[in-house]
């Protein structure tokens, strides 16, 4: 199984709203992202974890926080987001170590109203 | 600032030309990798060149790695329209599982 999973694939939410994005992998990964995505723009990296620690948090807004429960899942708890935040949520995995080839799933398209 | 800049950031060309896009960055890395994406989804690796390797090939694609000027190309031989999609290098950052990505070629195949 080489996939990664994200669910739901569209999300609506008004900015009072708690909703909570889910990526599952089963390669046996021990390393685990989130990025986002603004139309024509590049991903860009929000948080990594690593043997389900967090390793990397680049300044994102108390807003997102990520979990991650087990090797294979990651979650990314979202409350009383912005509109600007609306974007295309991707999650990706590696298999840990430095410079590894990530796979990503198919993302979260993600409006905030 | 980025990491790597892409050029063309757009490109159309005939089914069965080829397609040759351009990436630029700024620090030394140890490697840099190139994905696909499809409008609005996910990105799908296609190759990583390490930094002692000059040439890659991976079926119709070819990449080239030139760490003298920070540059990478990226070649798409006898191109099909499915090959129509945003292509991003990636470079580490100089940080432990951290790739920045440069923001992207979209790339039109006209049938």
């Amino acid at each position: 199984d080489t996939e990664v999973t994200q669910t739901p694939k569209h999300l609506v939410m008004g900015m009072t709203n708690k909703k909570s994005l889910k990526c599952e992998q089963h390669m046996g990964h021990r390393a685990m992202y989130w990025y986002k995505q603004k139309a024509k723009k590049p991903p860009e990296l929000m948080f990594v974890y690593s043997y389900e620690k967090l390793s990397i948090n680049e300044s994102v807004p108390s807003r997102f926080s990520p979990e991650c429960p087990n090797s294979s899942l990651l979650n990314l708890h979202l409350h009383a987001l912005q509109p600007e935040d609306s974007a295309l949520y991707l999650c990706a995995s590696s298999q840990d170590g430095d410079q590894e080839t990530q796979y990503f799933g198919p993302g979260t398209r993600l409006l905030v109203l | 600032s980025q990491q790597g800049e892409e050029d063309p950031q757009a490109l159309s060309i005939q089914e069965g030309e080829n397609a040759t896009m351009n990436c630029s960055y700024k620090t030394s890395i140890n490697n840099l990798q190139w994905y696909r994406q499809n409008s609005g989804r996910g990105l799908v690796h296609l190759i990583l060149i390490r930094s002692n390797e000059r040439e890659k090939h991976s079926g119709r694609l070819r990449v080239t790695l030139d760490t003298s000027k920070k540059s990478s190309s990226l070649l798409i031989t006898a191109s099909r329209a499915a090959d129509t999609a945003s292509y991003f290098c990636a470079t580490d950052a100089g940080g432990y599982q951290k790739v920045t990505f440069g923001i992207g070629t979209k790339l039109q195949v006209i049938p």
